[in-house]
């Protein structure tokens, strides 16, 4: 198994682009969720899936959508870049349900300017 | 949101010592609390996720307390190696299971040899 897998690792954007953060899963997990880490904050959960068609926003939702289509992927989308938005992303995902242990991806470090 | 919160947020230990670090968590509405270890580079993995107040769990040298009635954790390390240098993470998780995790700021360790 691969496990949770993110690309790209790194990507530098300009103010107002759109991208699309890919993060896929082959362990057949229903439960994923993104992330982000900036310095001096813990990790703050953007947006998470508790299964294909199913999305909920965490506690940093704003400038980002998600889908889910499939059980495997759960992409995450910038409308419109801004710096503030420069941060290292992880997605990761849980397949057990009574304690949501979670396997994190690699990250993506992007960059806004 | 929850408020969770570690202490210390760093921590210089000789290698040879034990050490412990704090997590503390709203206790109402509890779920589940998660123990993550971070290094430099890599993604955060799962040490212990905790969900009955008395639980205690052990890794090797690292093990783990939980108090749900006043909302705290402790992590134990036993006789510290230069390999246990990272960032621990806490995140406690609750509302029944279908909501993320909230994380803490972490607590940064470095094992001085």
């Amino acid at each position: 198994n691969a496990g949770v897998t993110q690309t790209p690792k790194f990507q530098v954007l300009k103010t107002g682009q759109s991208m699309t953060l890919q993060c896929a899963q082959d362990m057949n997990h229903e439960y994923m969720s993104w992330y982000r880490q900036d310095p001096g904050m813990g990790l703050r959960l953007i947006h998470y899936s508790v299964g294909a068609g199913i999305t909920d926003q965490g506690e940093v939702p704003n400038g980002y959508n998600v889908s889910r289509s499939t059980t495997e992927d759960f992409p995450l989308r910038l409308l419109s870049a801004a710096p503030s938005q420069t941060s290292v992303y992880f997605c990761a995902s849980s397949g057990d349900y009574n304690s949501h242990e979670q396997y994190f991806g690699p990250g993506t470090r992007l960059t806004v300017t | 949101i929850l408020n969770v919160e570690q202490s210390p947020q760093s921590l210089h230990v000789q290698e040879g010592d034990s050490t412990n670090f704090t997590c503390s968590f709203p206790s109402s509405n509890f779920y589940a609390l998660h123990w993550y270890r971070w290094e430099t580079a890599k993604s955060p993995e799962a040490l212990f996720v905790m969900t009955l107040n008395g639980d205690e769990k052990k890794k090797g040298r690292i093990s783990a307390t939980l108090n749900t009635k006043e909302g705290y954790s402790y992590l134990y390390i036993k006789g510290s190696q230069p390999e246990d240098s990272a960032t621990y993470l806490c995140a406690s998780h609750s509302g029944g299971g279908a909501d993320g995790l909230t994380f803490g700021k972490g607590t940064h360790l470095i094992i001085q040899p």
